[in-house]
Parts: C-alpha cells; structure tokens; sequence
C-alpha cells in the first residue's frame, strides 16, 4: 500500500526565499507529525495536527514556521524568509491511532532542505 | 540530561553475533517506547513498539523494556551486514502525542 508521501524531496533556497514542503499521509490516518532532523541528530517535534486541528505547535522555532491542513488530509509546511540555520531534513509522518498510547507513526522520505 | 539517550557508537559487531542496542529516558511518566531504523540518506523505518514491562519479540529483533529502570533496548540476533544503519530510540508520553527521540547508535555489522 500507498506510504506516506512528502514533495518536493530535495529544495534548495536562497536565504530571505519562503518555501512550501508538502505532506499526503497515509489514507485514513487521523494524526500527521512534522519533524526536523538536523545531520547526526533524531528528528526534532514541529507540529501535531488531529484532522484538520492543529492541537500541538509547540516545536516551530520561530513565527516563520507556519503548517496547516486544511482538509484533514494533505498538510503544507511554510517557512518564510528562509535562513541557513533551517538546512535540514523536514519528515512527516502520520498514524492511524489517535490515542497516545499506541502512536505508531510512519514516516514518509523527508525533505531535504539546503538554503544557501 | 536529555530526555532520551543513547550511546551514539558506532558499536561493531561481526556477522552472526547479537548486536544490543541501549536506551534510557527520563520521563517516568512514558507509556510508548518505539526503535526505528535508519538507513544513511533514508527516513527512519519502524522496526519495533513496546509498551509493556518485559520482552517482544519479533524475527531476529527484540525489544525489551524496564520501566523502574527507565531502559528500553533492542537486541538483534544473527546480525547481517544489512543491519548496519542508525537505530533510533523514541518516547511517547501520555498526553503529548509527539516521540522524543534519542540521537540515535550507529550499528556497523562486519562480514
């Protein structure tokens, strides 16, 4: 079956430029996860949607970072006014179970971010 | 001290032998306890989830977890040079639905 999906896989940006990394969960998967995993670290939280209810946004580092999903589906992550510092791997991930106790999430291929 | 942690290796083991892989995390509140597995330039893959005191296992993995320890590790037996990749550690606590992960150990598995 169809995995979780993330476009594009690689960008590159100049810094000052906005970006938009999209994420298609695996259908029917209530929750989807945004992560950022900088070289030789695990992924670091962004964001937490339920549906179309972003319940957790405790993980963007700044005003910059902005996610939605609209739709309780596909999900966009924005960063404006990119800076070097946001050169990482962004990774979605979703799950079908919204209780936290059994929060298998799957993650789909990243993307890789470079801002020059 | 970082919520979740592990030993970064790289840890080297021969072909055959059981590789074990160790984490400990502070939260005594955690429920779900995850190892992913990551390839170099790949995502992290779910190998494992536990949520029970004791042992799971599944083909040649096996997780265990000691929750008045705060440990949770994962030994692979009959270790095949295709496990060499970053095994990561991940958290999950009641309440917050994200994973805390640990950095994560490099596994190296010699022919």
């Amino acid at each position: 079956g169809a995995g979780v999906s993330q476009s594009p896989r690689y960008k590159v940006a100049k810094r000052g430029q906005d970006v938009a990394l999209r994420c298609d969960p695996i259908s029917g998967h209530v929750s989807l996860f945004w992560y950022q995993q900088a070289l030789g670290q695990g992924p670091e939280f962004l964001t937490y949607f339920q549906n179309e209810a972003q319940l957790d946004k405790s993980g963007l580092p700044s005003d910059r970072f902005f996610a939605e999903r609209p739709e309780g589906s596909v999900s966009t992550l924005k960063i404006q006014r990119t800076q070097q510092e946001d050169s990482a791997v962004y990774l979605c991930a979703s799950s079908f179970d919204r209780r936290s106790s059994y929060n298998e999430q799957f993650f789909g291929p990243g993307t890789r971010l470079t801002v020059l | 001290q970082k919520e979740v942690e592990q030993n970064s290796g790289p840890l080297s083991v021969p072909e055959g032998a059981i590789a074990s892989l160790n984490c400990t995390y502070s939260d005594r509140g955690s429920q779900s306890f995850f190892w992913y597995r990551q390839y170099s330039g790949k995502s992290p893959e779910l190998i494992m989830s536990i949520y029970s005191n004791g042992d799971k296992e599944d083909g040649r993995f096996t997780a265990q977890l000691n929750k008045a320890s705060q440990y949770v590790s994962l030994l692979i037996r009959d270790s095949q040079p295709s496990d060499s990749a970053t095994y990561l550690c991940a958290v999950n606590t009641p309440g917050f639905q994200k994973l805390v992960f640990g950095t994560g150990t490099r596994l190296l598995v010699s022919p």
